[in-house]
């Protein structure tokens, strides 16, 4: 079975940092894309950011661009979000979802329990 | 750029059909076939019903289905269950690349 496993949430005070990681099982980790979509408490998705299979090449909202960083680790089947200069509109449960292929995101066909992250003093 | 427009809310009783619009641009749905939908019950995550305007993934019922002309996606559930009320999220592809979402739909069954 396909799982995707999402950690690393808390509370946190604005300005901090903190890396959400993502641990996958039940198929080829780095032959497909991934990417971490969030949502704010009652609102929409917003998606954050998207990497290809081998990791060469990434893609982020202009929102949080320069701030977060997505990375994985294919040897241990591990997505990683590092969340720096963090603001209250930062706050939201973040999920980490699978695409159907190696290279770009068209869709998401597995998404993870999902991880909640709260940026307040 | 601005999310994908999704009515606020849509309602329907059981056994009928309900459709949800998405409107885009040029630039995510009028461009690509790469339009999905997602179904999330309160405090889930989203399940992915609809990939590539049209295509059900495995597992999911034919009760579900997708278009799209021009801008303009739709889904559209028939014969309505009681478990299929939920939020409906609309997304497109878009040149960057990068996914877009709409702002959500939630769908009541009277």
């Amino acid at each position: 079975e396909v799982q995707l496993l999402e950690s690393g949430g808390g509370l946190l005070q604005p300005g901090g940092s903190l890396r959400l990681s993502c641990a996958a099982s039940g198929f080829t980790f780095s032959t497909y894309a991934l990417s971490w979509v969030r949502q704010a408490p009652g609102k929409g998705l917003e998606w954050v950011s998207s990497i290809s299979g081998s990791g060469g090449s990434t893609y982020y909202a202009d929102s949080v661009k320069g701030r977060f960083t997505i990375s994985r680790d294919n040897s241990k089947s591990t997505l990683y979000l590092q969340m720096n200069s963090l603001t209250a509109e930062d706050t939201a449960v973040y999920y980490c979802a699978k695409g159907p292929g190696k290279y770009v995101v068209y869709h998401l066909d597995v998404w993870g329990q999902g991880t909640t992250v709260t940026v307040s003093s | 750029q601005s999310a994908l427009t999704q009515p606020a809310s849509v309602s329907g009783s059981p056994g009928q059909s309900i459709t949800i619009s998405c409107t885009g641009t040029s630039s995510d749905i009028g461009r690509y076939n790469y339009v999905s939908w997602y179904q999330q019950h309160p405090g889930k995550a989203p399940k992915l019903m609809i990939y590539d305007v049209t295509n059900r993934p495995s597992g999911v019922s034919n009760r579900f289905s997708g278009s799209k002309s021009g801008n303009t996606a739709s889904l559209t559930i028939s014969g309505l269950q009681a478990e299929d009320e939920a939020d409906y999220y609309c997304s497109s592809y878009t040149s960057s690349p990068s996914v877009i979402f709409g702002g959500g739909t939630k769908l009541t069954v009277l």
